[in-house]
């Protein structure tokens, strides 16, 4: 069990670049979320996969946001034309099963995301 | 809507005390509660969850907490804290429907020695 993996760690961007992340789950985790958290406080859902189709996002994403996970196995996260209030944390989870909430979601390290 | 509030934004016992942090829920239906635990950079890990089976939930590192439906709470405690300890603890409620999670703001727990 290698657990779930985010890369980068870091990225400093500047302003109206575009950025991407990319998530890899435990292996045969069939659902991934995306997760935002701000410094000082807790993380803030912003999307989610069943395997290869995207089920809920949050209107905390934008339409600078778009998150894919082809073939159901890692996903990317891309934010568009960066501003600074997208410097924050993105943590990526995964976890087993279709419904209710008895699997646990297991947390990547994040990517730390500064925007100048 | 569901949600969690944390009770206490810093809690600070010495080390060998008792540690209490409290979390309250909003839910329209029984729900499944959480904490987590995040360590400076280090990712979030999962300590306990209550998922409507026994009210008193025992986690890792001697964690446990209460679920009382008639208050609304699910607190989190431990006999005897340990410098290792220290952290920021989030109290968490998840959807029945989509399993997302939705945090509480943290509580951050500091050990003296």
């Amino acid at each position: 069990d290698t657990g779930v993996s985010q890369d980068p760690r870091h990225k400093i961007t500047k302003r109206g670049q575009n950025v991407t992340f990319r998530c890899d789950p435990i292996s045969e985790h069939n659902r991934l979320y995306w997760y935002r958290q701000t410094l000082g406080q807790g993380p803030e859902f912003l999307t989610y996969f069943q395997n290869e189709a995207q089920l809920e996002k949050s209107r905390l994403l934008s339409d600078r946001f778009s998150a894919e996970r082809p073939k159901g196995s890692f996903s990317t996260l891309e934010i568009q034309r960066t501003e600074q209030g997208d410097s924050a944390m993105y943590l990526c989870a995964s976890s087993s099963g279709t419904s209710g909430a008895l699997y646990e979601q297991y947390f990547g390290p994040g990517t730390r995301l500064t925007v100048t | 809507a569901q949600s969690v509030t944390q009770l206490d934004s810093h809690v600070s016992v010495s080390e060998g005390t008792p540690v209490l942090l409290r979390c309250n829920y909003s839910s329209s239906y029984s729900p499944s509660l959480f904490w987590y635990v995040q360590h400076p950079n280090k990712g979030l890990q999962l300590l306990l969850k209550y998922t409507s089976a026994a009210t008193l939930v025992k986690g890792i590192n001697g964690f446990e907490a209460e679920f009382k439906k008639s208050e609304t709470s699910f607190h989190l405690t431990k006999p005897s804290a340990h410098m290792s300890d220290a952290a920021e603890y989030f109290c968490v409620v998840s959807d029945k429907d989509t399993d997302k999670l939705i945090f509480g703001t943290g509580t951050r727990l500091q050990v003296f020695p």
